[in-house]
């Protein structure tokens, strides 16, 4: 079974920095997606973030990129020039690719971060 | 693109009473439904998932139910809520593709 592991349960950055949001997952899956999603106050879930695990490229969405260490299965999300709106519940997650009609995901228990003026 | 509508947002039961939640989708035909449950401080959990009409797979053993009787409808039942059964649920669509967008969710509170 695969495991989303989110070691850091709360984070603090400062307006305009940079921060980094960790993510490991277990898996013997080889054709797989990962995911962070965000979840501000009002609690809707909003993608962020999407990664093929066949593709060598990180991913990259305005100021949020990944580094995505397939060997290492680790996937972090890197947030440049914090804005006050950023402030949120992350979460990493994870999907197997089988091809199948359904797609289950599977969350880490998330980050929560607290960008500070 | 798809927009997912949840109702009620808020709701407060009694223990034994029954529920219904709803979810509709806009802007897409045929999606894959889910449905999950965030308790307190805590990441999702997967309850259910539909393919299509009348088509529902559960993923874990629990006091709830759902139904898919509309292509885009999808309900999430109780005949008797447990405490347990307290959480924030969310509804989620995907068109067989890698990427599920979420509902706006219901905050369940079971007294």
């Amino acid at each position: 079974a695969q495991t989303v592991t989110q070691s850091q349960p709360e984070m603090s950055v400062q307006e305009a920095e940079t921060v980094t949001l960790s993510c490991t997952y277990d898996t013997s899956e080889s054709n797989y997606y990962l995911f962070w999603y965000k979840q501000p106050p009002s609690r809707q879930m909003i993608l962020v973030i999407r990664q093929e695990a066949y593709k060598q490229q990180n991913a990259t969405e305005n100021r949020f990129s990944v580094n995505f260490q397939k060997a290492a299965k680790s996937f972090s999300l890197k947030i440049s020039d914090s804005q006050l709106g950023d402030t949120a519940m992350y979460f990493c997650a994870f999907m197997k690719h089988d091809g199948g009609a359904t797609n289950k995901l599977i969350f880490g228990t998330g980050t929560l971060l607290a960008v500070q003026p | 693109s798809q927009t997912i509508h949840q109702w009620p947002a808020t709701l407060v039961q009694p223990v034994g009473s029954p529920l219904s939640l709803e979810c509709t989708v806009e802007g897409t035909s045929n999606p894959n439904l889910y449905w999950y449950r965030q308790a307190a401080g805590r990441g999702l959990q997967l309850l259910f998932y539909s393919v299509g009409i009348g088509q529902i797979s559960s993923e874990v053993p629990q006091n709830l139910s759902a139904s898919r009787p509309q292509d885009r409808q999808f309900i999430l039942s109780s005949k008797k809520l447990l405490l347990s059964d307290s959480g924030f649920y969310l509804c989620a669509c995907d068109r067989g593709t890698d990427t599920q967008y979420f509902g706006p969710g219901t905050r369940l509170t079971v007294l």
